[in-house]
């Protein structure tokens, strides 16, 4: 059974930079069909897609984060991580990891969050 | 415009049929998607597609779509369903990306 878990930091100060690792385990990261990305949510609010990856390197962000976000993968270890420079105490949030799965349906491709890891808390506070 | 408009809450009697309706443009060329979220919880995708549910959740999820206006429909409401509910959509691109309605909180009383 395919299992995510974040892990990093639970503190970052403001300014610095916010560094995340999902490891993938019961599974490989380098399956063809999937995409591996990251979601937050800021304390009692809604979801906000940060990024996504894929095995190869691919990367696609967030339009209103792409300035200080980078996602990267690890194949050899089965691992992707997420990067978020000079943050704000608007960074503050639960961070989650997710597999896509990727679909196409009526000639559109859509990429599905079907597993998720349990999140992990990041306050952003000197 | 790619934005998502959800009602910010919705109550229904246990037993009950249940509407969650989410409003976009996007929603008249894209599928949308349903996730379900428990307090303390990751989000659960419960609909995808045209109405397809992954494998565990119960038939009482149904999802459909009428112009800009999506529903998730839960016939038969539980106390188990109380949650809050995420509708998505994608951008134009084809590329993997995600956009997020501002979620509907559940009560059944």
């Amino acid at each position: 059974q395919l299992q995510l878990q974040e892990s990093g930091p639970g503190l970052v100060k403001p300014s610095e930079t916010l560094s995340l690792t999902c490891t993938v385990s019961g599974g490989s990261i380098s399956s063809g069909n999937y995409y591996w990305g990251w979601v937050r949510q800021p304390p009692g609010k809604g979801l906000e897609w940060i990024g996504t990856i894929y095995y190869s390197g691919n990367t696609y962000y967030n339009p209103s984060l792409k300035s200080r976000v980078t996602i990267s993968v690890d194949t050899s270890k089965n691992q992707f991580s997420l990067k978020l420079t000079s943050v704000t105490a608007a960074d503050t949030a639960v961070y989650y990891c997710a597999r896509h799965f990727k679909i196409q349906l009526t000639g559109n491709y859509y990429y599905y969050m079907d597993v998720w890891g349990k999140g992990t808390t990041v306050t952003v506070s000197s | 415009s790619s934005e998502l408009t959800q009602d910010p809450a919705v109550s229904v009697a246990l037993g009950q049929t249940v509407r969650i309706t989410c409003q976009g443009d996007s929603l008249r060329r894209y599928y949308t998607s349903w996730y379900q979220q428990k307090p303390g919880q990751a989000p659960v995708l419960v609909i995808y597609g045209k109405n397809t549910r992954p494998s565990g959740i119960p038939d009482r999820f149904s999802g459909s779509t009428s112009g800009s206006t999506a529903s998730l429909s839960i016939t038969g409401a539980q106390a188990d369903d109380e949650a809050d509910y995420f509708c998505t959509s994608r951008d134009t691109s084809g590329n993997p990306s995600v956009i997020f309605g501002g979620g509907t909180k559940l009560t059944v009383l």
